[in-house]
């Protein structure tokens, strides 16, 4: 069965500084993974995701995941944080319901903190 | 289009009430989902719908009654609801193929009183 674990519920970084949001998986066959951020209030916008191609994802707002099979892991990166960047994030890797049309099975999200 | 509107935004309803949930994508995509989600926690999957058919019930209790009545639309209707339902519902849709990600609306916020 799939699975993502979030290291670290709370990430609090300087304004400027690097932000790494740590994700790593389990999955039994190739894995479809996914970050997605949530503003207070509101719903989940996707960031990136990964889905076999490229290695190295870029997504909006300047973030970046790298897919590392040897590590299992999705790591989420932006090279400066952002007061804007202040939010809850979510890994999800795609689950086997249903075949490809899948379920999301998220991890139990990391809140970003920017100070200024 | 590329939205997901979910209406309304905010509810407040009794536990003898009788309300529903509305979603609505046109986007083309044919696979609709239902999202709970408490605060502090991440979204749990409730029921997914495929073509127009409930493929997934993620063992709901049944005051949650979900429907699909056209491609475009996704309906939550809500009876007899305990104040521990009260939770964000996100609703989603994706290509039937959902490796290219969901597109989430920005949800109800449901409160039991």
């Amino acid at each position: 069965a799939q699975s993502v674990t979030q290291l670290g519920s709370h990430v609090s970084v300087s304004e400027g500084a690097l932000v790494l949001l740590r994700c790593n998986y389990s999955s039994s066959v190739p894995p479809y993974l996914f970050w997605y951020v949530q503003y207070p209030n509101q719903g989940l916008q996707l960031l990136l995701k990964y889905t076999s191609a490229a290695t190295l994802v870029k997504g909006i707002n300047g973030f970046e995941a790298e897919f590392k099979k040897s590590e299992t892991s999705f790591h989420l990166t932006k090279p400066s944080a952002h007061m804007s960047d202040a939010a809850e994030y979510f890994c999800a890797v795609r689950g086997n319901y249903g075949g490809s049309q899948g379920n999301l099975i998220f991890g139990k999200g990391t809140k970003l903190s920017v100070k200024p | 289009d590329t939205e997901v509107t979910q209406t309304p935004k905010h509810l407040v309803m009794g536990m003898t009430n009788k309300k529903s949930l509305k979603c609505e994508q046109h986007m083309g995509h044919r696979a609709m989902y239902w999202y709970k989600q408490k605060a502090k926690k991440p979204p749990e999957l409730m029921f997914v719908y495929s073509y127009e058919k409930l493929s997934i019930n993620e063992s709901v209790p049944s005051r949650f009654s979900p429907e699909c009545p056209n491609s475009s639309l996704l309906n939550l209707h809500l009876h007899a609801l305990q104040p521990e339902d009260s939770a964000l519902y996100l609703c989603a849709s994706s290509r039937t193929d959902s490796s290219y990600g969901y597109t989430f609306g920005s949800g109800t916020r449901l409160t039991v009183v």
